[in-house]
């Protein structure tokens, strides 16, 4: 299985801050990978899919890019609204699979 | 509008069998390239990909518990069904159940739509 690897766990960052989190994958994945965010008690909700595209509906303070094992997730101007978890997902096996998560609270 | 749902018990007895059902609607499974698949989490923990059923009824389990899980299509309900056998305690998780669609040009499959979860307790 392709195994997903994040960092940091987890982040502290003020309103307004420009935030990064990196995701590894084992293998190359070439393109195939999403980010999702999810906040205490609920489902998950797409942001960026095939690393860079945003999902429709996502503020474009959120950028995706990477390529083959190397990817960020990118948040231009922290907004109180973003203050959750973020995970990364390989599509390119049949078998999907997660990354440990990032945490971003407020500093 | 596309919407899951799913159902089941909110608390399991060690060793049982856990059945969970997806109801959907806005789409059709036997729509060429639609998939279906089950993900859960644990209280505090990162998500897990379990299962998937494709459109053509091609089915995927988790390398770690295939052993354990069935899943299966009743496309003339709209319905999908999970089942994992011999629960323990480590299987306390909410379950999603999660649409997969091909959003990009290049077929890139993403976990697009989700169910609101629901939480299953394995406890004596």
């Amino acid at each position: 299985d392709i195994q997903m690897t994040q960092s940091p766990s987890s982040l502290s960052a003020s309103v307004g801050d420009r935030v990064t989190i990196t995701c590894r994958a084992s293998q190359t994945i070439f393109n195939y990978l999403n980010w999702y965010q999810q906040k205490p008690g609920k489902a998950p909700k797409l942001l960026i899919y095939a690393a860079s595209t945003l999902q429709r509906g996502v503020p474009s303070r959120f950028s995706g890019s990477g390529s083959g094992t190397d990817f960020t997730l990118a948040i231009s101007s922290l907004q109180p609204e973003d203050f959750a978890t973020y995970y990364c997902q390989q599509s390119y096996s049949s078998l999907f699979t997660f990354g440990p998560g990032t945490k971003l609270d407020i500093k | 509008q596309v919407t899951l749902k799913e159902s089941g018990p909110a608390l399991v007895r060690p060793t049982q069998t856990l059945t969970l059902t997806c109801t959907f609607s806005g789409f059709s499974l036997t729509t060429s390239g639609m998939r279906l698949a089950w993900i859960r989490q644990p209280p505090g923990k990162a998500l897990e990909w379990l299962a998937r059923i494709d459109w053509n009824n091609d089915q995927f389990y988790s390398t770690s518990l295939k052993t354990r899980l069935t899943i299966s299509k009743d496309t003339s309900k709209n319905q999908v069904v999970l089942t994992m056998t011999n629960m323990g305690p480590v299987d306390t998780a909410t379950y999603y159940c999660t649409r997969e669609s091909p959003l990009s040009a290049a077929a890139i499959y993403t976990v697009d739509v989700w169910g609101p979860g629901t939480t299953v307790t394995v406890s004596s």
